[in-house]
């Protein structure tokens, strides 16, 4: 099976600062790779798919990059609503696991 | 408008066995590819099956294999999720989703249940 790992796995920022969650495939998963933002007693909800192509309906300050066995979620500038657990997940073969997690906190 | 549902959730003693349902609607079920994905309490999320849009492939990951099966009524647009065996480890929020792609590569899942639990325990 195919495992991702996320970091940081706790990142503490604030309102309008720029930051980057890392996800690292432990084999190629060419540009097959998701990211999900989940707040408390929620479902996940889909922000990016293979790897940079937002989800409609999403903000632009988020955006997606890399292929291979390194992606990167990036919000540009923190907005209030954007504190919560973001996963990344691989769709190169089954099963179509997810990373670990990394939880954004207010600082 | 794009409705999941689940349901079926609830308490069950190890070794028992407990059927989940995903009701469907304001969509083409028969079109989607359908997951099944759980968050044990406190903990990440797990994939945990899927099922092609007419029900021809199904795949699980290895903790459920020969223990849950994943279905699909495509004429009452419901997804179903056949748990045997289970295990104090099986205790989670149950979550059905759709899953986007093409016929040959899934990209990912845009709409998702709200969830039902699963406790197992004596």
């Amino acid at each position: 099976d195919i495992q991702l790992t996320q970091s940081p796995s706790f990142l503490s920022a604030s309102v309008g600062d720029r930051v980057t969650i890392t996800c690292r495939a432990s084999q190629g998963i060419s540009s097959y790779l998701a990211w999900y933002q989940q707040k408390p007693g929620k479902a996940p909800k889909l922000l990016i798919y293979v790897a940079s192509t937002l989800q409609s309906g999403v903000p632009s300050r988020f955006s997606g990059s890399g292929s291979g066995t390194e992606f990167t979620l990036t919000i540009s500038s923190l907005q209030p609503e954007d504190f919560a657990t973001y996963y990344c997940q691989q769709l190169n073969s089954y099963p179509h696991t997810f990373g670990q997690g990394t939880k954004l906190e207010i600082k | 408008q794009v409705q999941l549902v689940e349901s079926g959730g609830g308490v069950v003693q190890p070794g028992r066995s407990l059927r989940l349902s995903c009701a469907a609607s304001g969509f083409t079920f028969s079109s989607y590819g359908m997951y099944w994905v759980r968050q044990a309490p406190g903990k990440g999320l797990e994939w945990v099956a899927v099922i092609w849009h007419d029900g021809s492939s199904k795949y699980y990951v290895g903790s459920v294999k020969g223990r849950f099966t994943i279905s699909r009524d495509n004429s009452q647009n419901t997804l179903y999720l056949q748990m045997n065996s289970l295990r104090a480890e099986d205790t989670a929020v149950y979550y059905c989703a759709r899953v986007i792609g093409t016929s040959v590569v899934d990209y990912g899942t845009d709409v998702w249940g709200q969830g039902t639990t699963v406790i197992v325990s004596s």
